[in-house]
């Protein structure tokens, strides 16, 4: 089983609704997780950070986390063409926090 | 801008070359990463120095070589590359002791291997 999982895609959604990202991972101890966008031919952006169970929201995002589920998705509301982007899920390494096992991403297309 | 910076940004190099990648983080962070991108593919990690330790991922070819001189500056040397080493590589900061792990990328560099 994958460290972290996530749907490959891609996603298209029209724009104004909402986008949802879900992301799986195999380490019951993982206690950080960390959710990165990526613009074609960029390098990947920190867009949102969550340690506890429950949501977390920061503008249009959301992020939500089940520990007892083993799962942190995203939600994106009220999507914008400008959120067009690759979003990589990513949680610490097992056996060694100084490291993060990323997600090979889910592509996000919003369509005007 | 994320407060680490990457040079140069785009690098053409023939096999015979040896180049060198550098990596500065302003963020006062502990620890740096290599990481590699290549078309459709995930992030590999390809070498981390954490508090004056370095870890590397075994599977990456001794032709690549870190180094890392201070907490803020990283290098990457290159030397007999191959063109599937054309790839975007990436630089990464984290501050490791506060417990959070959050990890800052710069631009990257953009290299083609001919």
């Amino acid at each position: 089983q994958k460290e972290v999982e996530q749907n490959s895609g891609p996603l298209s959604v029209p724009e104004g609704a909402i986008a949802s990202l879900n992301c799986t991972y195999s380490d019951r101890g993982s206690q950080s997780f960390f959710w990165y966008r990526q613009y074609s031919g960029k390098s990947p952006e920190l867009i949102m950070s969550i340690y506890s169970n429950g949501d977390k929201e920061d503008g249009r995002f959301t992020a939500q986390l089940n520990k007892a589920s083993q799962y942190v998705s995203l939600l994106i509301r009220d999507s914008q063409p400008s959120d067009s982007a690759t979003y990589l899920c990513a949680v610490p390494s097992r056996g060694s926090a100084r490291q993060l096992t990323f997600g090979s991403g889910t592509q996000l297309t919003v369509l005007p | 801008e994320t407060g680490v910076t990457q040079t140069p940004r785009h690098l053409v190099m023939g096999m015979t070359n040896k180049k060198s990648l550098k990596c500065e983080q302003h963020l006062g962070h502990n620890a740096m990463y290599w990481y590699k991108q290549s078309a459709k593919k995930p992030l590999e990690l390809m070498f981390v120095y954490s508090l004056e330790e370095r870890v590397e991922n075994n599977s990456v070819p001794s032709r690549f070589s870190p180094e890392c001189p201070n907490s803020s500056h990283l290098f990457l040397h290159l030397h007999t590359l191959q063109p599937e080493d054309s790839a975007l590589y990436l630089c990464a900061s984290s501050q490791v002791s506060t417990g959070t792990y959050e990890q800052y990328f710069g631009p990257g560099t953009r290299l083609t291997v001919t």
